[in-house]
């Protein structure tokens, strides 16, 4: 079956403007995960979605990034104001939510460039 | 907090030798999961394979193995038989037990790995 999808897959922007990344997670999985991956930081865990309860945003680093999830599906990170730390990989995961371990899925990510 | 180390930057093999990727976290947690995930040049993350901490015996997966030492809060890979398309950044990861926030993975910094022909 299709794997989950990001788009779009190069972004380059300016500082101060704003961006949406997209993720489609796999089909049925109603865990979905955001991380960064830069090269200063490594991989780092941004928000987490549940179906339809209220997210996990511990992981965001400002009030730049925010995140949704609609319909329990598609999720748009976006990032407000973009500044030139903000350039990295994004990554989107999903997951079937069941007791044991939950392996997650990755997409190929969208790699964010701030000029 | 759980904190995952991987120390050597870069390996290097001979196609068709044997390598070992290091891995050492740290954790309170008594029940966890373990995982290795490679990352091609594409940029997609792939699961090589995951340890459940309560499992004395090491995964293995075809060419690949792990060596879990739960007391040493080590968890290495070993990679058999090395191939060309193994040529990626490995990861080793940490994922606390349960559902919630609770899965979300902990990465190590990440190791190249080049197989040389």
């Amino acid at each position: 079956g299709a794997g989950v999808s990001q788009s779009p897959s190069n972004k380059v922007t300016e500082k101060g403007k704003d961006v949406e990344l997209r993720c489609d997670p796999i089909s049925g999985h109603t865990a979905l995960y955001w991380y960064r991956q830069s090269l200063g930081q490594g991989l780092e865990f941004l928000i987490y979605f549940q179906g339809n309860s209220a997210p996990d945003k511990s992981g965001l680093p400002s009030d730049r990034f925010s995140a949704e999830r609609t319909g329990g599906s598609v999720s748009t990170l976006t990032i407000q104001r973009t500044q030139q730390e903000d350039s990295a990989v994004y990554l989107c995961a999903s997951s079937h939510s069941r007791t044991g371990v939950n392996e997650q899925y990755f997409g190929p990510g969208t790699r964010l460039t701030v000029t | 907090a759980q904190t995952v180390t991987q120390s050597q930057p870069e390996m290097s093999v001979q196609e068709a030798e044997t390598v070992t990727l290091s891995c050492t976290y740290d954790t309170s947690e008594s029940n966890y999961y373990l995982f290795w995930y490679k990352q091609p040049p594409s940029r997609q993350m792939i699961l090589v394979i995951r340890q459940e901490a309560y499992k004395q015996q090491n995964a293995t997966e075809n060419r690949f193995s792990v060596n879990f030492q739960k007391a040493a809060k080590s968890f290495s890979l070993k990679i058999s038989d090395s191939q060309l398309g193994d040529t990626a950044m490995y990861f080793c990861a940490f994922m606390k037990q349960g559902t919630g926030a609770n899965s979300k993975l902990t990465f190590g910094k990440g190791i190249t790995l080049s197989v040389r022909p």
